[in-house]
């Protein structure tokens, strides 16, 4: 059974700084990882998608990476800005015990950028 | 313009009615899919659904309905509800392109509350 756990499960950091989220996860066989962020009271907002052939995914100031033989994602954010002060959750592509797809998250992220 | 879109946003109800909550996408995807939000923001599937075929989730109690008229709609009918049936409840669509799976993409979420 896959579990998806992040850490840590809060972090507060001052404006303009780099921060790192990580994801970690059990079951290696995945076929792709996504980042979410979800602002409270909203849906979810997809960041980044990685495929399980790829190591790594760039959008603006958001960098991915996905090492699947440890397990392991890491969400990269550069020159941290208030705005992006939110949840921010790991989901990882996989096969359930009946053959279906199915994406498993992980418990979030709650992070407070500090002007 | 909204790509998933879900009614109601709010739903408050008594303990042992029925309920109907109804999911629309315009993506032109061919999956969609029921997720389920509780109380500590752990967000898990429910049920999807490609094609209009059910694939069945082995968690979940069989109150719980999904229908998909078409490709564009999937919607979620609650029998003899719950006070655990409270929660947030997230739509979500995307395109299975041969070989990948492509990104889920989320309605802003329907919440519940049985009292």
């Amino acid at each position: 059974k896959q579990e998806v756990t992040q850490i840590p499960a809060a972090l507060s950091v001052p404006e303009g700084e780099n921060l790192v989220l990580n994801c970690s996860f059990t079951d290696s066989a995945i076929y792709n990882l996504q980042w979410f962020r979800q602002d409270p009271g909203k849906g979810l907002t997809s960041l980044l998608l990685i495929q399980s052939s790829q190591r790594e995914q760039t959008s603006g100031r958001l960098n991915a990476s996905l090492d699947k033989s440890s397990g392991r994602s890491t969400l990269y954010i550069a020159a941290s800005q208030p705005g992006d002060s939110a949840t921010y959750l790991c989901a990882v592509g996989g096969i359930s015990n009946f053959g279906n797809e199915k994406l498993t998250f992980g418990t979030g992220t709650r992070l407070t950028i500090i002007p | 313009d909204t790509a998933v879109s879900q009614t109601p946003k709010y739903l408050v109800t008594q303990m042992g009615n029925d309920k109907s909550i109804k999911c629309e996408q315009n993506l032109g995807h061919d999956t969609m899919y029921w997720y389920k939000q509780d109380s500590k923001k752990f967000l898990k599937i429910m049920f999807s659904y490609n094609n209009k075929e059910l694939i069945i989730n082995e968690t979940v109690p069989n109150r719980f309905s999904p229908k998909s008229p078409d490709k564009a709609h999937l919607n979620l009918h609650i029998n003899s509800l719950e006070l655990g049936d409270s929660a947030v409840y997230f739509c979500a669509s995307s395109h299975r392109t041969s070989g990948r799976r492509d990104t889920q993409y989320f309605g802003p979420g329907t919440r519940l509350t049985v009292l």
